[in-house]
């Protein structure tokens, strides 16, 4: 049973500050890595998608994959009190052709 | 934008009551699941389907069934509803197989069973 396992549950920035949220497959089938963004009482929302190692950007937000250490993080700069929501990681894999989702990683922004 | 909707909002239901939870998509998207998130669980998928009249069981189907009658249309059914389905429920839907293609979540349904 492929889990995927997210740290820290909770984190606290300050606004302005760097979050720093990471992500961790346990089944090495894993194609493709993804971040949701669910604020409070709504529905979760794609973030971003990473695929290949390495690092994508977009705006204050990157992401890092590193396939052979199954990991990924995800990376806020700026961090504003808008951005305080659960951050949900899913993890693709070939051989399911299914998704499973972490229990996600609770950002709060202090401003 | 995708719309992914959902009825009822909100829904309070007896044990052993039956319970029918909607969902309808605007986006020509063939794929579509149903979740249901608890708090400490992040979201589990209980059934989805890839084409009308199909479905197809997730990681927690037990005590649900789904039904595909159309395209856009995608609903959940809790027979003999009970204690432990009291949770939020999510519809999504994705124009590809699941993991590689971005799925659109309806606004979601709190189901309360007492």
């Amino acid at each position: 049973q492929q889990k995927v396992q997210q740290s820290p549950e909770s984190l606290i920035v300050p606004e302005g500050g760097m979050a720093s949220l990471n992500c961790t497959s346990s089944d090495r089938n894993v194609d493709y890595f993804w971040w949701y963004r669910q604020h409070s009482g709504k529905s979760p929302k794609m973030l971003m998608s990473i695929f290949s190692n390495g690092e994508k950007e977009e705006g204050r937000f990157t992401v890092h994959l590193n396939k052979a250490s199954l990991h990924t993080s995800l990376h806020i700069r700026d961090s504003q009190p808008s951005d305080s929501a659960l951050y949900l990681c899913a993890a693709s894999y070939t051989n399911a052709y299914k998704v499973i989702f972490g229990k996600g990683t609770h950002l709060h922004v202090l401003p | 934008e995708a719309a992914v909707t959902q009825s009822p909002r909100s829904k309070v239901a007896v044990t052993g009551g039956k319970v029918t939870l909607s969902c309808h998509q605007t986006n020509n998207h063939d794929y579509m699941y149903w979740y249901r998130q608890d708090t400490g669980h992040g979201l589990r998928l209980i059934h989805y389907s890839y084409v009308a009249d199909s479905t197809e069981k997730g990681d927690i189907p037990d005590g649900y069934k789904a039904s595909r009658p159309s395209q856009e249309n995608f609903s959940l059914i809790l027979e003999l509803a009970s204690l432990s389905q009291t949770a939020v429920y999510f519809c999504a839907s994705s124009d590809a197989r699941q993991g590689y293609a971005e799925q659109f979540f309806g606004p979601g349904t709190r189901l309360t069973v007492l």
